[in-house]
């Protein structure tokens, strides 16, 4: 299995919710990476998890909260949202984080916040 | 934070070679160079990646120039499934995970 997943593909949400992404690989990646991305721009990185630990925090609002409960899970928790913070989000794992090893991404989740 | 710097497009004809250039001049030398492709509404492929040497894979060729300041990625053939928006990154391995991916080249190719 060669796949990362994510969940849902697509999600609108008001800015007074709360709602969460999911994102799953069974490859046995101890690196997993939470990205967003506007429309014809390139993916920015916001978190890094090393052995379900976060390793890299991009100074990211506190709206967003990652979370890695086990090496094969990853979440993304969303609250209070803004307008601009509607975007693609690309869950991606690797074998490590060392630059020897390449990302599988998934698919993303479309976010529009309303 | 590092960055590449990429042509904004090319276009190349259908089983024609193409090379897609990319300038990474602020690398340090234990930073990998990494080629990730995306086509619309997907997320980003992994393509190939090196260090210092040549690479060599079943999607495509890596050139990294003796500086490692440049890098150029090569498909030997195109099809219209190359189609895509193509990021160079580079590495950064003294900062476990960090990669910044750059404005990237939208390839197109004509039948």
């Amino acid at each position: 299995d060669t796949e990362v997943t994510q969940t849902p593909k697509h999600l609108v949400m008001g800015m007074t919710n709360k709602k969460s992404l999911k994102c799953e690989q069974h490859m046995g990646h101890r690196a997993m990476y939470w990205y967003k991305q506007k429309a014809k721009k390139p993916p920015e990185l916001m978190f890094v998890y090393s052995y379900e630990k976060l390793s890299i925090n991009e100074s990211v609002p506190s709206r967003f909260s990652p979370e890695c409960p086990n090496s094969s899970l990853l979440n993304l928790h969303l609250h209070a949202l803004q307008p601009e913070d509607s975007a693609l989000y690309l869950c991606a794992s690797s074998l490590g984080t060392s630059g020897r090893n390449e990302q599988f991404f998934g698919p993303g989740t479309r976010l529009t916040v309303l | 934070d590092a960055k590449t710097t990429q042509p904004n497009s090319m276009e190349s004809n259908e089983e024609e070679p193409v090379h897609l250039p990319c300038n990474h001049s602020t690398i340090s030398g234990t930073d990998y160079i990494h080629w990730y492709r995306q086509l619309p509404s997907q997320g980003p492929e992994y393509v190939i990646h090196g260090l210092t040497s040549n690479v060599n894979n079943r999607m495509a060729s890596l050139a990294i120039a003796e500086d490692r300041k440049s890098s150029t990625l090569i498909l030997h053939r195109a099809t219209l499934r190359d189609a895509a928006v193509y990021y160079c990154l580079h590495y950064d391995n003294t900062n476990a995970g960090k990669s910044t991916f750059g404005d990237g080249t939208t390839l197109t190719v004509k039948p």
